[in-house]
């Protein structure tokens, strides 16, 4: 595989549900992010991790909670959510230390019931 | 508050015709990015500008930057149906943070 990988590629959780999305990138990235995307705002940055470690929790309620176990893989556990949180949630990859752009992943459409 | 302004945010324009995206950012960056994304799809990179007075070509599309206007321009020639699409301006603002406009959706009438 190549690129940046993203699964589940749709979810719909309750409110009361706990989940995870998963990211992977095999383009040799030590940087990776999650962006979230909604129909009313512009893509905010959620989540950095550079070089395995996190840079930027962008104001996120603590429902969101990341986790980079390697500079391959990036996680978002999901847990009590509201249904104003769903959204296309995107992860990207890059080169740490502002090298290059990003390389975004097909996004985990996500809906809360 | 770092803001990145996009305008227009909506363009319906005929084929054949030229138009520009323009890309405003309120803080000092030398670094911008332009983003494609088609509908239900995620974003692919089109353009990086990484100096002041930076132009890139690819086919009907050029982009430029400006870093003392805080100005990045996406301009369109001869536009063709295939170019419908969401365009976004990103700007690197450093520690690895990427901040993105809110987007043009752009859709060409044949």
């Amino acid at each position: 595989e190549t690129g940046v990988t993203q699964t589940p590629r749709h979810l719909v959780m309750g409110m009361t549900n706990k989940k995870s999305l998963k990211c992977e990138q095999h383009l040799g990235h030590n940087a990776m992010y999650w962006y979230k995307q909604s129909a009313k705002k512009p893509l905010e940055l959620m989540f950095v991790y550079s070089l395995e470690e996190r840079v930027e929790n962008n104001s996120v309620p603590s429902r969101f909670s990341p986790e980079c176990p390697n500079s391959s893989h990036l996680f978002l556990h999901l847990h009590t959510l509201q249904p104003e949180d769903s959204a296309l949630y995107l992860c990207a990859s890059s080169h740490a230390r502002r090298v290059g752009e990003l390389f975004f992943g097909e996004g985990s459409r996500l809906t809360v019931l | 508050e770092l803001k990145v302004e996009q305008n227009p945010l909506f363009l319906s324009m005929q084929e054949g015709k030229n138009y520009t995206i323009y890309c405003n950012y309120s803080t000092t960056s030398d670094r911008l990015y332009w983003y494609r994304q088609d509908p239900g799809k995620s974003l692919e990179s089109l353009f990086v500008l990484l100096s002041n007075g930076a132009v890139k070509q690819e086919g009907r599309l050029m982009a430029s930057l400006d870093t003392k206007a805080r100005l990045s321009t996406l301009h369109i020639t001869a536009a063709v149906h295939d170019l419908s699409a969401t365009y976004f301006c990103a700007v690197d603002i450093g520690d690895d943070k990427i901040i993105f406009g809110k987007g043009t959706r752009l859709h060409i009438l044949p």
